[in-house]
């Protein structure tokens, strides 16, 4: 049973280029989300969608952070350019409202191995 | 102000000791609370929803106090394999977004 897959494990890339990052997330799940994690600010969400549609995107730091969810099983993040700031693990989860219905505690999020990303 | 705090210990705990930690978080309308854990360099994983009336799974032990706005979990019994980051995480009524804790780091020694 697989479960959310992401794409690259690692990236080392230099100021200035471009990073694109790929997830895949469970299948069934209508809810895909992307998570920046740093020492520094913990875990934070940068977007999520539903339906492959973009719900919030308030948590994309700045316009150099794009994501796109062309269909239900594939998403990417794009940095570009992307700087050394950027550096961090990137983590997509996904979950289905399916589990919220009836539920007491609200829904569980699967996540992915993420993405660690260095910028030099 | 951050949504969610926890403090970041760490807590070094023996074997079998016994090690409880908090949360507190600002907004209250929040419905839905939860423990993942993290451990390191892993992704988060679901440790246990945490109910009004408190729950528990095996040695976990969650409660929530409603009206000082904090959730705490409680590890009875540590084993070695309890070593980890344990996030609070919070949600709004019917909200798909998750706020979570910067973690409390538990280290358990042999």
């Amino acid at each position: 049973d697989a479960g959310v897959i992401q794409s690259p494990r690692h990236e080392v890339t230099e100021m200035g280029q471009e990073v694109t990052l790929r997830c895949k997330p469970i299948s069934g799940h209508d809810y895909l989300f992307w998570y920046r994690q740093t020492m520094m600010r913990g875990l934070e969400l940068l977007i999520y969608f539903n339906n492959n549609v973009p719900i919030d995107d308030s948590g994309m730091p700045e316009d150099r952070f794009s994501a796109k969810m062309p269909n239900a099983s594939f998403s990417t993040l794009k940095i570009q350019p992307s700087e050394p700031r950027d550096s961090a693990v990137y983590f997509c989860a996904s979950s289905s409202a399916a589990g919220l219905a009836g539920s007491l505690g609200g829904v569980e999020q699967y996540f992915g191995p993420g993405t660690r990303l260095t910028v030099t | 102000r951050k949504e969610v705090e926890q403090d970041p210990g760490p807590f070094n705990v023996p074997e079998g000791a016994t090690v409880a930690f908090n949360c507190t978080y600002s907004n209250s309308a929040s419905q839905s609370f939860f423990w993942y854990r993290q451990d390191c360099r892993k992704e988060p994983k679901l440790l246990m929803s945490v109910y009004s009336s408190g729950n528990e799974d095996g040695r976990f032990t969650a409660q929530l106090n409603r009206a000082s706005q904090y959730i705490s979990l409680l590890i009875r019994d540590s084993k070695l394999s309890d070593s980890a980051t344990y996030l609070c995480v919070v949600a709004g009524p019917y909200d798909y977004k998750l706020s979570f804790g910067a973690g409390t780091t538990v280290t358990v020694r042999a």
